[in-house]
């Protein structure tokens, strides 16, 4: 089946104590991207990838890293996790990053406290 | 910078009663403006694409249509299984790279 894998799905975890969120895809993809959604604000993106080892930053990239060493995975990296990051975070996939819509991954709810 | 904005922001239906959901957008260079269908707890499912004004897409009881400044998707006689948050987004050319921007939504409950 195609899909696009985030793990944990839950996670609470103390502020300061790094953790990374892994995201894969089995459709070989291009492009990934990670957003986070916090009501009232919609879905913002973090960083997005349009290739292996190519990454750049989307709307709020502050406290985030990744890393596109593989194509298919994508792992979202906190190296110093704060309140202010708790929010519902997913992973998104596409063939090219720019026609098509996005295969979401099922989530990843993360609590900081 | 692009702005999405969904109204209603929530919407409360009978079983049959159709109805229509906005989403009105402001952009530099449209590239595509997606609807997608979110379940409590899931991620986004992607529903449709619209390219130019004029263009309709239709899946089932959803009809998506698109104008300069905003697209409506249609839901005729919903079924309580439509229920469902939708969401918005549009791609445009915006400080050099595509970039893709999401309203808030419309959170849809359709009633037995």
């Amino acid at each position: 089946e195609a899909q696009v894998t985030q793990n944990p799905r839950y996670l609470i975890t103390v502020t300061g104590k790094k953790l990374t969120v892994t995201c894969s895809q089995n459709m070989n993809h291009e492009y990934m991207s990670w957003y986070r959604q916090d009501p009232g604000l919609g879905l913002r993106q973090i960083y997005y990838s349009m290739n292996v080892e190519v990454t750049d930053k989307g709307d709020v990239p502050e406290g985030y890293k990744v890393s596109r060493k593989e194509k298919r995975n994508f792992p979202l990296i906190l190296e110093s996790p704060s309140p202010n990051q708790t929010s519902l975070y997913f992973c998104a996939s596409s063939l090219s990053g720019t026609t098509e819509g996005y295969t979401f991954g099922s989530g990843t709810r993360l609590t900081v406290v | 910078e692009d702005q999405v904005t969904q109204s209603p922001e929530a919407l409360r239906l009978q079983e049959g009663e159709s109805s229509s959901l906005n989403c009105s957008y402001t952009v530099s260079g449209l590239r595509g403006l997606f609807w997608y269908r979110q379940d409590p707890g899931k991620g986004p499912e992607f529903l449709f694409t619209l390219y130019s004004a004029g263009e309709e897409k239709e899946k089932e009881r959803l009809k998506a249509t698109l104008t300069k400044k905003e697209s409506f998707l249609h839901i005729t006689a919903p079924k309580p299984e439509d229920s469902a948050t939708y969401l918005c987004a549009v791609r445009s050319n915006s400080g050099g790279y595509q970039k893709v921007t999401f309203g808030t939504g419309t959170k849809l409950q359709v009633i037995p």
